[in-house]
């Protein structure tokens, strides 16, 4: 089983929607982050979390830290969200930990 | 500010040939982290580098190593590359390590025919 597991796997939606892309883990961990993958590749930075929620603009990341879940909201969906979502924990390990990715398609 | 920059963003490579694939990362940020993204699975740590030490590796083979140099700049290097080496090289940045965020550069597409 992974350290990380994201849901769901796929994910397709009109445009207007509101999105909700879940994570959980089962290490202990310091930190979430939540990150976004276009499909050249690169990769940006949404959130990283410790504890409760945050916001950024359309973006919303909550996490329970007793519950060992995180998730991800996208109100309004937009065909511009379309991109791979990845959950990542920061561990005492020095290294991060990534979910396989949850792959967003918004169509007008 | 300029962010984390890799380069080349594309290279292609011949089995057996070396890559040297090159990350700097944003200023007054220490460390920087390796990643793979091989294709049709997540990102796999490959290394991290703090103030110039080699501080954590993964589970890859000694043919990837690395450096970081005293700008903090970082060189990742793949020795006797083969064709599943192919895969989305990802650096990123951090100031220090743990908690801090991490930047994430554009990555470098390494293919190996």
């Amino acid at each position: 089983k992974n350290e990380v597991e994201q849901s769901p796997q796929n994910l397709t939606a009109q445009e207007g929607e509101f999105i909700t892309i879940n994570c959980s883990y089962s290490v202990g961990i310091s930190a979430l982050h939540w990150l976004q993958q276009h499909p050249g590749g690169g990769i940006v930075s949404l959130f990283m979390l410790s504890s409760g929620k945050k916001k950024h603009g359309r973006l919303i990341a909550t996490i329970n830290i007793q519950e060992k879940h995180s998730s991800l909201h996208i109100t309004a969906s937009h065909p511009r969200d379309s991109a791979v979502y990845i959950c990542a924990v920061d561990t005492y390990t020095d290294k991060l930990i990534f979910g396989t990715g949850t792959r967003l398609q918004v169509f007008p | 500010e300029a962010g984390v920059t890799q380069s080349p963003t594309h290279l292609i490579k011949t089995r057996g040939q070396q890559a040297t694939l090159r990350c700097s990362p944003i200023s007054g940020h220490t460390s920087v982290y390796w990643y793979q993204q091989a294709l049709g699975l997540g990102l796999q740590f490959l290394l991290w580098y703090d103030e110039g030490e080699e501080r954590n590796r993964g589970n890859f083979p000694p043919r990837f190593s690395g450096r970081q140099f005293p700008n903090y700049s970082s060189e990742l290097n793949v020795n006797a590359l083969e064709l599943e080496d192919s895969a989305l090289y990802l650096c990123a940045s951090s100031l220090g390590g743990r908690p801090y965020g991490y930047t994430f550069g554009s990555g470098t597409r390494l293919t190996v025919v």
